[in-house]
């Protein structure tokens, strides 16, 4: 079975540009959820998502959005990039609930 | 709020002894812990979890875990270890308060096996 497919795995941007970031679950997984993980904030919750529906939310600003489409691949998007937004991306699925969430190999994002 | 502490920063031990990675838990209700391993440049690998049963919970690569309700601990432990080992490890629960698989994660601990 495929793990969690994220892409690109490298991205490089300038201030103000917006990003767009894909994971595909594992086949099966109907819940999505997306962290990003810096040196300073350590793995930060950005948003969950089950069956096309967002069901939580972290606390990040309106910059950052997903969605999720009916096959349960997931994107999110960044627009009007800060060079804070710089971080690494991960995406992680689950079969259900109260189960382990199964990463990818995340989306370095660089801001410059 | 639901959180979880890792005390150490990073844990030195030499290959072939026991190591131990600490990790305190802070609840509302049944308390649902993880454990994850990231190695450089790689996403999180998950390794166990406690949501109820016995206290000592069995994972992947040798490693285990001990919840105790008591001390509120999810230590992470393993009798030998390896310098392949070496990674940072992360202690999780999951968040509490209806349907989700949102994880609250602690700082990492950064486990270096010397040879």
């Amino acid at each position: 079975k495929a793990g969690v497919t994220q892409t690109p795995r490298y991205l490089i941007k300038t201030r103000g540009q917006q990003v767009t970031l894909s994971c595909s679950p594992i086949s099966g997984h109907r819940s999505v959820s997306w962290y990003q993980q810096t040196p300073g904030q350590g793995l930060q919750f950005l948003f969950e998502y089950f069956s096309e529906t967002q069901r939580n939310k972290g606390n990040f600003p309106g910059r950052f959005s997903g969605r999720q489409f009916s096959n349960s691949r997931s994107e999110m998007n960044v627009s009007t990039l800060e060079l804070g937004d710089s971080a690494l991306y991960l995406c992680a699925s689950s079969p259900g609930e109260n189960t382990e969430a199964f990463f990818g190999q995340g989306t370095r994002l660089t801001v410059v | 709020a639901q959180s979880v502490a890792q005390p150490e920063d990073q844990v030195n031990v030499a290959e072939g002894n026991p190591l131990t990675v600490k990790c305190t838990y802070s609840v509302s209700g049944n308390p649902y812990l993880f454990w994850y391993v990231q190695y450089p440049n790689r996403g999180l690998q998950f390794l166990l979890k406690y949501i109820t049963g016995d206290n000592l919970v069995k994972g992947s690569y040798g490693f285990e875990a001990e919840f105790n309700k008591s001390q509120t601990s999810f230590h992470l432990k393993k009798p030998s270890a390896l310098v392949s080992d070496s990674a940072l490890y992360f202690c999780a629960v999951r968040d509490y308060g209806g349907a989700t698989n949102k994880l609250i994660f602690g700082t990492g601990t950064l486990l270096a096996v010397q040879p």
